[in-house]
């Protein structure tokens, strides 16, 4: 059972272009929603992340809107670039265990 | 130079040979983690471990073991039992409870000859 459901699997967008990955959930004990970026052959970076107490959180070109009544946080992209292209993965932390769940990723393509 | 290492960053396995794919970090943190990670499947935690001496499975652990000795390595062993090993396996570390940010090595991938 995912635990954390993302989506689009595939995103294309132009450069320039606001790219938007979308990530929902049901275990209202998570407290703790990152966001990482994966590039081909590496391990997963730390992007950006969020607590539940925040609606919004920015940091650059990366936005993350967090959604408690709904359980749904997404991650924005402005101005997106080539080097942008990369996998994304949602995750959420639950409050005991120490324990993350992470969702099945968004392969992102930014054209030139 | 912190950070967590990763060895081998290929490893090939023979038909019912025991693997063991090795992690190490110098961060001082005392949670660590291993995830599989399969095309279109995102990351599935194997096992992990919060302090040494001690680790839990986690959703996928069947056909693997671990061990946690030393606060800074946690290998994992990939058994003749686990009948599809062909993946790309992260560690991961994180300070500890209620420390949120988890922080992942360079990755293992693991191919069956």
């Amino acid at each position: 059972q995912q635990q954390v459901k993302q989506s689009p699997q595939s995103l294309i967008v132009q450069k320039g272009g606001i790219s938007i990955i979308n990530c929902a959930y049901e275990n209202t004990a998570f407290d703790y929603f990152p966001w990482y970026q994966q590039f081909p052959g590496k391990g997963p970076a730390l992007l950006i992340a969020i607590r539940p107490d925040v609606s919004e959180k920015k940091e650059g070109r990366f936005t993350i809107s967090f959604n408690k009544s709904a359980k749904q946080f997404s991650l924005h992209i402005m101005d997106s670039q080539p080097g942008d292209s990369a996998t994304y993965f949602c995750a959420a932390r639950r409050d005991t265990g120490n324990q993350f769940y992470f969702g099945t990723g968004t392969s992102l393509t930014v054209i030139p | 130079d912190g950070g967590i290492t990763q060895s081998p960053k290929y490893l090939f396995r023979k038909e019912g040979q025991n693997v063991t794919l090795s992690c190490e970090q110098n961060l001082n943190h005392d949670a660590m983690y291993w995830y599989r990670q399969d095309p279109g499947q995102g990351l599935r935690l194997i096992y992990y471990s919060q302090i040494v001496n001690d680790f839990q499975k986690g959703d996928i652990a069947e056909g693997y073991s671990v061990s946690r000795e030393k606060k800074e390595s946690f290998p994992l062993t990939v058994t003749s039992a686990q009948k599809n090993p062909t993946a790309f396996y992260l560690c991961a570390s994180n300070p500890g409870p209620w420390r949120e940010t988890q922080y992942f090595g360079p990755g293992t991938r693991l191919l069956v000859l």
